[in-house]
């Protein structure tokens, strides 16, 4: 059974430095095709694409955000993390981490972590 | 602004089948596979669609993908009041590196 729990803070303050980790079981970060990847979406919006690490640690990020974001992960752990540096208010979104096989589409998602930035 | 281009609504009868559609352009929908997510108010979303047409398990065969060029559509036949919900379209863009691409999304409501 494939799951994925996205955990960290639910409120930060303008420029601070967000980390979310992503815990997952039923699959191994190691498995060849196998990506895990942020999305988020603010409140009444649409979905926006963050990053992405795959099992040969390749890292892509958004084109908008790049200068911001940071994907790791610790495959002994099941573990994904991504760091946004210098949050602003337009950062507040539910952050989502979803996981890939063999780039067919986000197949499981967590839950979802709410996100406010404000002083 | 979405990279991928979906128009923010649609709406169906109980039993009609509605159409949804995506345009992009030659780096993502162009060259390579279209996915659709489903969802409902207040709940992650759902992979649909994925390689255009092909539904996961346990996803019913009302729902219909299909790719033409940089457009991409999802068709849902046997509209039933469950179906009300926004749906995305996404993709794989190669520029720039290598980025995912979503659609604006499109909220469906059944009347």
């Amino acid at each position: 059974q494939v799951t994925l729990r996205e955990s960290g803070p639910a409120l930060v303050k303008p420029t601070q430095t967000l980390t979310l980790t992503c815990t997952f079981s039923g699959f191994s970060l190691s498995t060849s095709g196998m990506c895990v990847s942020w999305i988020r979406q603010p409140p009444g919006k649409a979905l926006e694409w963050l990053a992405l690490i795959d099992w040969d640690d390749d890292k892509y990020y958004s084109t908008s955000l790049k200068t911001r974001l940071t994907i790791s992960k610790d495959t002994s752990k099941n573990q994904v993390v991504l760091t946004m540096t210098n949050m602003d208010p337009v950062d507040t979104a539910t952050y989502y981490c979803a996981r890939i096989l063999s780039w067919q589409g986000f197949d499981y998602w967590g839950q979802g972590t709410l996100v406010t930035v404000s002083s | 602004q979405s990279v991928l281009t979906q128009p923010p609504s649609a709406s169906g009868t109980p039993g009609q089948r509605v159409t949804i559609s995506c345009s992009g352009s030659s780096s993502n929908i162009g060259s390579n596979t279209v996915n659709w997510y489903q969802q409902l108010p207040g709940t992650a979303p759902k992979l649909l669609i994925y390689s255009n047409n092909q539904r996961p398990s346990g996803v019913p065969d009302r729902f219909s993908g299909s790719k033409s060029g940089t457009s991409a559509s999802l068709a849902i036949s046997g509209l039933q009041s469950e179906d009300e919900a926004d749906y995305y379209c996404a993709a794989w863009d190669d520029s720039l590196n290598g980025r995912w691409v979503f659609g604006g999304g499109t909220k469906l409501t059944v009347l």
